[in-house]
């Protein structure tokens, strides 16, 4: 099993473009979440998905959008990348109330 | 270079020490808790988790403590070795929300 896979490591966006942070899990896990990790401010809860279809917002949605079209792949989109937005992202995966496996993170830079 | 956790709480201690990492919890009504480790670069690593039903749970050289009056969670490390040294993060988990929310976390440094 690979796990929880993120593409790509690394990424500088200016201003203004949009990209998708690409997460597969192949655990066949229900739940899948996003967060994003700046210095000093631990893990934030961007989007979460129960199941494929349904997604929720989580602490600082704003900005950025999820779908759950397959159990495997949660995208994470920037509409329009702003500074603010420069994080290191994780995505993780785990089933209901248990362990959560984390991807290895995205390291994004917005100029 | 690992730019988080540069203003995180830093707990030293010297090698072969026991540790002890502290977590207050927001939500009152969070019946499910877990430790992460964080070490430079990589992503957070499931160390041990605890259901409000319980008190203490031990694992292999670590024991997590739940004091719900007060919401906090401990976490003891026992024997403390240079491959402890990393950021420690509780998470609880909101009920009916399937969310589970971060602390800010604590830098565990080991000393030689």
């Amino acid at each position: 099993n690979a796990g929880v896979t993120q593409t790509p490591k690394f990424q500088v966006l200016k201003t203004g473009q949009s990209m998708t942070l690409q997460c597969a899990q192949d655990m066949n896990h229900e739940y899948m979440s996003w967060y994003r990790q700046d210095p000093g401010m631990g893990l934030r809860l961007i989007h979460y998905s129960v199941g494929a279809g349904i997604t929720d917002q989580g602490e600082v949605p704003n900005g950025y959008n999820v779908s759950r079209s397959t159990t495997e792949d949660f995208p994470l989109r920037l509409l329009s990348a702003a500074p603010s937005q420069t994080s290191v992202y994780f995505c993780a995966s785990r089933e209901r109330q248990n362990e959560q496996y984390f991807g290895p993170g995205t390291r994004l830079t917005v100029t | 270079g690992e730019s988080v956790g540069l203003h995180l709480p830093t707990l030293s201690v010297q090698e072969g020490d026991n540790s002890i990492i502290n977590c207050a919890y927001s939500n009152s009504a969070s019946d499910y808790f877990i430790w992460y480790k964080q070490e430079s670069g990589k992503g957070p690593q499931f160390i041990i988790d605890i259901r409000s039903n319980m008190d203490k749970r031990q694992g292999q050289r670590v024991t997590v403590l739940l004091n719900k009056t007060v919401k906090h969670l401990s976490l003891q490390i026992a024997a403390t070795q240079p491959g402890d040294s990393a950021v420690y993060f509780c998470a609880e988990n909101w009920p009916g929300t399937y969310k589970y929310i971060f602390g800010t976390g604590t830098r565990l440094k080991v000393l030689a």
